[in-house]
């Protein structure tokens, strides 16, 4: 299996822009995450997806964050209108019920400017 | 509630030197442990993990890690750094809950020197 995949690597964009981040996750894999990564906060688990159903979107920080999952092979995190904070990297991540761990992509690197 | 706390967000050895990266936990109930690695530019990878069993636990690339119940510890290491060793180190806390209860520490940075 090629892993979690996650499009783009990188994503420079504008202030006001809305910033579109993709992630495959392993096939067979019903749980996905979508994390965030900062040097001040460190990794956040910003939602979790069980059956492309969303679980938890506790730590999506305000409205301008959504995402999504329409199928068991694609999930989407959506920021519209994107701001300079917003800069981090962005980790996707998929399991299964009967893993303890999650199994990570390498990143998406979002700079707002 | 379960949270991590890793002593040291950076630590500096000399290569051919033990390692060893700190990892306190406070959980509620029996907790599963893990120890991640971030290479640069790289996402997490999966280190080695505490379950149940056996407390001494071996990952790969030579690390192992000890679950002390008593001192709520899991602290990594390694007898010997090698160069390529230099990274993220992140330790993390779960429930049992499954992969969405993953609580991470804040990261150790580990820099190895020739």
């Amino acid at each position: 299996d090629a892993g979690v995949i996650q499009s783009p690597r990188h994503e420079v964009t504008e202030m006001g822009q809305e910033v579109t981040l993709r992630c495959k996750p392993i096939s067979g894999h019903n749980s996905l995450f979508w994390y965030r990564q900062t040097m001040m906060r460190g990794l956040e688990l910003l939602i979790y997806f069980n059956n492309n159903v969303p679980i938890d979107d506790s730590g999506m920080p305000e409205d301008r964050f959504s995402a999504k999952m329409p199928n068991a092979s694609f999930s989407t995190l959506k920021i519209q209108p994107s701001e300079p904070r917003d800069s981090a990297v962005y980790f996707c991540a998929s399991g299964t019920p009967r893993d303890t761990e999650a199994f990570f992509g390498q990143g998406t690197r979002l700079t707002v400017v | 509630a379960q949270s991590v706390t890793q002593l040291g967000s950076h630590v500096s050895v000399s290569e051919g030197a033990l390692v060893l990266l700190r990892c306190n936990y406070s959980s509620s109930v029996p907790p599963y442990l893990f120890w991640y690695v971030q290479y640069p530019n790289q996402g997490l990878q999966l280190l080695l993990k505490y379950t149940t069993g056996a407390t001494l636990v071996k990952g790969i690339n030579g690390f192992e890690a000890e679950f002390k119940k008593s001192e709520t510890s899991f602290h990594l290491t390694k007898p010997s750094a090698h160069m390529s060793d230099a990274a993220e180190y992140f330790c993390a806390v779960s429930d049992q809950g499954g992969a969405n209860n993953l609580f991470f520490g804040t990261g150790t940075r580990l820099t190895v020197i020739p």
